[in-house]
């Protein structure tokens, strides 16, 4: 059973369009973030959620907007895409939020803006 | 700001030679601090991790160990295989809010 799964795997979109990445982890836990890495690997935190709470939001633009409906998904949700969004996107999860425990990483969905 | 930095890549070795990859860091109270690795066309994986100073991690032959005097968590393996061949990740967590903040990833490849 996968422990955290993404979907899609791969995104081909037009500039401005809206879009939408679901993310579902089995492993109960409590805590989850999104993830952008650029087309150089770096790997930066958007946003994560505890308990369907917002706790992380770092300087995203608004266009990006999460959703946590319950506490095993945490949905990304992306307004007017620009070329500059085309990047891969990891959706993790860990137990709870403190810095001692592991994240577990999905697949990652590769988004394309053309 | 906390930060992370690892040495530039890409590192290329051949079969059984010994690997170093560096990582020092900058952080406020005490980070926990990791290695995750990403296998082409995949998502990250925890490596090792280590919690406190003097701390060691250590999986698959990898280790790092946490030095506060230095702030370093240098990962090694004595022997690498063509299957180690992969982007290696140094990174902190924020005690708080477990947030992690990566290193630019250091890319290994190794020839038979």
């Amino acid at each position: 059973d996968t422990a955290v799964s993404q979907t899609p795997k791969y995104l081909v979109t037009q500039m401005g369009n809206d879009k939408s990445i679901k993310c579902e982890q089995n492993l109960g836990h409590d805590t989850m973030y999104w993830y952008k890495q650029d087309s150089k690997k770096f790997l930066k935190i958007m946003f994560s959620y505890n308990n369907k709470e917002l706790i992380i939001n770092e300087t995203v633009p608004n266009r990006f907007s999460p959703k946590s409906p319950d506490k095993a998904h945490l949905n990304l949700h992306i307004n007017s895409l620009e070329l500059g969004d085309s990047a891969v996107y990891f959706c993790a999860s860990s137990q709870d939020r403190a810095g001692r425990n592991e994240q577990f990483f999905g697949p990652g969905t590769r988004l394309t803006v053309l | 700001g906390n930060s992370v930095t690892q040495m530039e890549g890409p590192v290329t070795l051949s079969e059984e030679a010994f690997l170093t990859i560096n990582c020092t860091y900058t952080a406020t109270g005490y980070p926990s601090l990791f290695w995750y690795v990403q296998y082409p066309g995949e998502g990250l994986q925890l490596l090792l991790k280590a919690t406190k100073a003097d701390d060691k991690g250590s999986n698959k032959g990898f280790e790092a160990t946490y030095r506060k005097e230095t702030t370093s968590f240098h990962l090694e393996k004595g022997s690498v295989q063509v299957s180690d061949s992969a982007v290696y990740f140094c990174a902190l967590s924020d005690f708080n809010t477990g947030k992690l903040i990566f290193g630019q990833g250091t890319t290994l490849q190794v020839k038979p």
